[in-house]
């Protein structure tokens, strides 16, 4: 299957201060990324997709001006949580899907691991 | 009504049994289907593809019902390492949002 890398694994920061998390589909362009965040025991939550090159579309509930997303090219798309508070503390995952012949089946990264101090 | 709703689980099952697992969706115009597994505290991964005619990978069968709108996963000889959360995936085409389920626990015991 396509590899989708994120970095970094886990991160700690104090209440505050902002942290990024890259994304990169390794051996695919990815027309689409999506940013999911997940707690202990519950199920995927989907934050905000995003589009190369334009905005990214979030989900209800979803700060867009605290959860800040870019998708500048078709192998790399960031987050930046800003101002995090312990209520961010979670494990963030984004996700690839692939243009053209790979179909529609997305590609996940190994998660990061938020905890906020 | 949820967009795609599992049966929570868990499902616990010995070594060797053959275990199916149900999924309902609720847009009759989704387009593509997938059956993803996920381990404790990892990512999702992508288990197989649901098509129309059904599909087989080894012990693992998927199986798609448009009329009924549901889709299902049988796994056979159970082992000990497909304990996992299974989530049931659609695609919804058009906005390209992709919803999951909440998934089903299974822990396959020894």
């Amino acid at each position: 299957g396509a590899v989708v890398s994120q970095h970094p694994s886990w991160v700690i920061c104090k209440s505050g201060t902002s942290v990024k998390i890259e994304c990169r589909s390794l051996d695919f362009q990815a027309t689409t990324m999506f940013w999911y965040r997940q707690f202990p025991k519950q199920s995927l939550m989907l934050m905000a997709t995003s589009n190369e090159g334009s905005k990214a579309t979030y989900e209800q509930g979803v700060e867009k001006d605290k959860f800040l997303i870019n998708h500048a090219s078709l192998t790399l798309s960031t987050l930046t949580v800003t101002s995090a508070h312990p209520e961010d503390s979670s494990f963030y995952i984004c996700s690839a899907r692939a243009s053209g012949g790979r179909g529609y089946e997305q590609y996940f990264g190994p998660g990061t691991r938020l905890t906020v101090t | 009504r949820k967009e795609v709703e599992q049966d929570p689980g868990p499902f616990n099952v010995p070594e060797g049994a053959t275990v199916a697992f149900n999924c309902t969706y609720s847009n009759s115009a989704s387009q593509s289907f997938f059956w993803y597994r996920q381990d404790c505290r990892k990512e999702p991964k992508l288990l197989m593809s649901v098509y129309s005619s059904g599909n087989e990978d080894g012990r693992f069968t998927a199986q798609l019902n448009r009329a009924s709108q549901y889709i299902s996963l049988l796994i056979r000889d159970s082992k000990l390492s497909d304990s996992a959360t299974y989530l049931c995936v659609v695609y919804l085409g058009g906005g390209f949002k992709t919803i999951f389920g909440a998934g089903t626990r299974l822990f396959v015991k020894a």
